[in-house]
């Protein structure tokens, strides 16, 4: 099994539909990550949580909430989905010696 | 707000030339650096890393320098092959969120 596993792995839905992208590790790891990157671009921080009661906003929050319903699950949704979403959305875990795992990402499309 | 940046986003060598990929920082807090490989469609790929009390350091084919004194960051890949050609992301850690830098695309010429 891998260590990350996002699913879904692909996604189409239409503007305006709520879509959730899910995200468990086997990791152990407290915290968690979600970023979005657009085509030849760099990865853009979303979500992070460093515990189940603890989650913060990254630089791209709006539009987006998640939530963390255990240690090892860490969902992000869209509330109402939007085309300049569509994007690739990877999900990340980091251990206590800053080791990161990445997920195989998610291809959302929203038309 | 704080970001890593990288000067150049493509860079073209000769199959066995050295590469070098650089990558400018602006958070002076930030004390540990990683390097990434990214291939098309696939999830980023670690490659390298570096702590912000060392100045250099050695992988398989791949140095890290940290300047702290200019906030530069360099990749350096030795005797370039076509499997390298990726994009090459630096990232850095930053009160605990993980900021990665635009990227570098590289591609290896035969």
């Amino acid at each position: 099994d891998a260590d990350v596993t996002q699913t879904p792995r692909n996604r189409i839905t239409k503007t305006g539909k709520r879509i959730m992208l899910e995200c468990s590790q086997t990791k152990g790891h407290d915290r968690m990550y979600w970023y979005r990157q657009d085509p030849g671009l760099g990865l853009r921080l979303i979500y992070y949580s460093f515990d189940v009661k603890d989650i913060n906003k990254g630089e791209i929050s709006d539009g987006y909430s998640v939530s963390r319903q255990a240690q090892a699950k860490f969902s992000l949704s869209l509330e109402s989905a939007i085309p300049n979403q569509t994007a690739l959305y990877f999900c990340a875990t980091r251990g206590p010696a800053d080791t990161i795992y990445f997920g195989e990402g998610s291809w959302l499309t929203v038309v | 707000g704080e970001s890593v940046g990288l000067h150049l986003p493509t860079l073209s060598v000769q199959e066995g030339d050295n590469s070098i990929i650089n990558c400018a920082y602006s958070n002076s807090a930030s004390d540990y650096f990683i390097w990434y490989k990214q291939e098309s469609g696939k999830g980023p790929q670690f490659i390298i890393d570096i702590r912000s009390n060392m100045d250099k350091r050695q992988g398989q084919r791949v140095t890290v320098l940290l300047n702290k004194t200019v906030k530069h960051l360099s990749l350096q890949i030795a005797a370039t092959q076509p499997g390298d050609s990726a994009v090459y992301f630096c990232a850095e850690i930053q009160g605990g969120k993980l900021i990665f830098g635009q990227g570098t695309e590289l591609s290896v010429k035969p």
